[in-house]
């Protein structure tokens, strides 16, 4: 079964530019989460899809972040525009009906 | 927002060595304690989803346990090899949502 893929694997860019990161979870995986990870701490979650649909995006920056699932299956996460403190590791991960998450390698952002 | 803490936040064990780590949670409203290893650029990987007071779960060399009345999980590894180097991240949580600790980064001495 392949797992959670995301692209790219690592992007650097300077702060004001825009960036977005793409992830196809694993087939029939209905939730997809986004997850923003910084250096020294837990990763922290983004925002949360069912299907098409937004669960949870309480924590996402929404004045520069979007996300969408437009077909309920791949993902595009946007930063636009992007600061020093977007600096991090952005991971995706899916889940079907049981609790356990499976989460992709991950996209470096480095904003200089 | 749930406080979770894991400790200690680095360690460096002599290969050969066992260890643990704790992750400390709120006990109050529970569902289920993660634990995930993360290698440096690889996916985080799933460990074991404890769900039940007492619970004991082993995979391998690897063991964790739980106790959700005082809001405590520790993770075991026996006989520490290189290949465990990595970060250590456990997340309380509900059937949607999990929080993460900041993670324990184990290295292995050669």
């Amino acid at each position: 079964e392949a797992g959670v893929a995301q692209s790219p694997r690592y992007k650097i860019i300077e702060k004001r530019q825009s960036v977005a990161f793409w992830c196809n979870p694993i087939s029939g995986h209905a939730t997809l989460y986004w997850y923003q990870q910084i250096l020294g701490q837990g990763p922290k979650l983004l925002i949360q899809f069912q299907n098409n649909g937004v669960v949870d995006d309480s924590q996402l920056p929404k004045d520069r972040f979007s996300a969408e699932r437009l077909k309920g299956v791949d993902s595009t996460l946007k930063i636009q525009p992007a600061k020093l403190e977007d600096s991090a590791v952005y991971l995706c991960a899916s889940r079907d009906a049981g609790l356990a998450q499976y989460f992709g390698p991950g996209t470096r952002l480095l904003v200089l | 927002i749930l406080n979770v803490e894991q400790s200690p936040q680095s360690l460096h064990v002599q290969e050969g060595d066992s260890t643990n780590f704790t992750c400390s949670f709120p006990s109050s409203n529970f569902y289920a304690l993660h634990w995930y290893r993360w290698e440096t650029a690889k996916s985080p990987e799933a460990l074991f989803v404890m769900t039940l007071n007492g619970d004991e779960k082993k995979k391998g060399r690897i063991s964790a346990t739980l106790n959700t009345k005082e809001g405590y999980s520790y993770l075991y590894i026996k006989g520490s090899q290189p290949e465990d180097s990595a970060t250590y991240l456990c997340a309380p949580g509900g059937a949607q949502k999990l929080v993460f600790g900041q993670g324990t980064r184990l290295t292995i001495n050669p």
